[in-house]
């Protein structure tokens, strides 16, 4: 079966830091740009990062440019997401993501693992 | 408030047509593909349209994509009950260089 499973979530206070992960599997998880995505509850989606398939390009929205940092192991097909100087606007459910065409097209997704930053 | 711009809200009784807009600029939709998102509630997003009017594999052909200029839009006919969700467009923005999601429109079927 092809999926994404994400995991790392879970409550964390004001200024900590968190490491996301999402395994993938039933696919060449290493043909693949892969990106992460959040929604803030009752939100929309925000898009935070994606990395090409050798982890040689990678691209952040400002808000998370410095604090978030995305990374893969092809060897162990996985993503994940370093976030640390968490804040209590990052509680959201965090999905990573497949860009299956090149055209910042994502045609799999996990199903989220929440995080909440709260004291 | 997002750099590109979809009506927060969308309706249209069974067996309609409907249209949701999704706004920007020169800088994402006048110029890189656009993608649009179905997400029911309490689930991940589905893509529904790729590089602006293509649809992935299993997605009914009720569901159309387009572009003219600086907007883009998502047009789904013979609305069904099971249509009813929260739809976002996402384009990448040149000059963000990152991907900009609209804030979604929510579609309610009467």
């Amino acid at each position: 079966e092809v999926k994404l499973v994400e995991s790392g979530g879970g409550l964390v206070q004001p200024g900590g830091s968190l490491r996301l992960s999402c395994a993938a599997s039933g696919f060449t998880f290493s043909d693949y740009w892969m990106a992460w995505v959040r929604q803030a509850p009752g939100k929309g989606l925000e898009w935070l990062a994606n990395i090409r398939q050798d982890g040689t390009e990678i691209s952040y929205v400002d808000s998370a440019r410095g604090r978030f940092t995305i990374s893969r192991d092809n060897a162990k097909n996985s993503v994940y997401l370093q976030m640390n100087g968490l804040r209590g606007e990052d509680t959201a459910v965090y999905y990573c993501a497949r860009d299956f065409g090149g055209y910042d097209s994502y045609d799999l997704w996990g199903q989220g693992t929440l995080v909440s930053v709260s004291s | 408030q997002s750099v590109v711009t979809q009506p927060p809200s969308a309706s249209g009784a069974p067996g309609q047509r409907v249209t949701i807009s999704c706004s920007g600029t020169s800088s994402n939709i006048g110029s890189r593909t656009v993608n649009w998102y179905q997400q029911l509630p309490g689930t991940a997003p589905k893509l529904l349209i790729y590089d602006t009017d293509q649809r992935p594999s299993g997605v009914p052909d009720r569901f159309s994509g387009s572009r003219s200029g600086t907007s883009a839009s998502l047009a789904i006919s013979g609305l069904q009950s099971e249509d009813e969700a929260d739809y976002y467009c996402a384009v990448w923005d040149v000059s963000l260089n990152a991907v900009v999601f609209g804030g979604g429109t929510k579609l309610t079927v009467l």
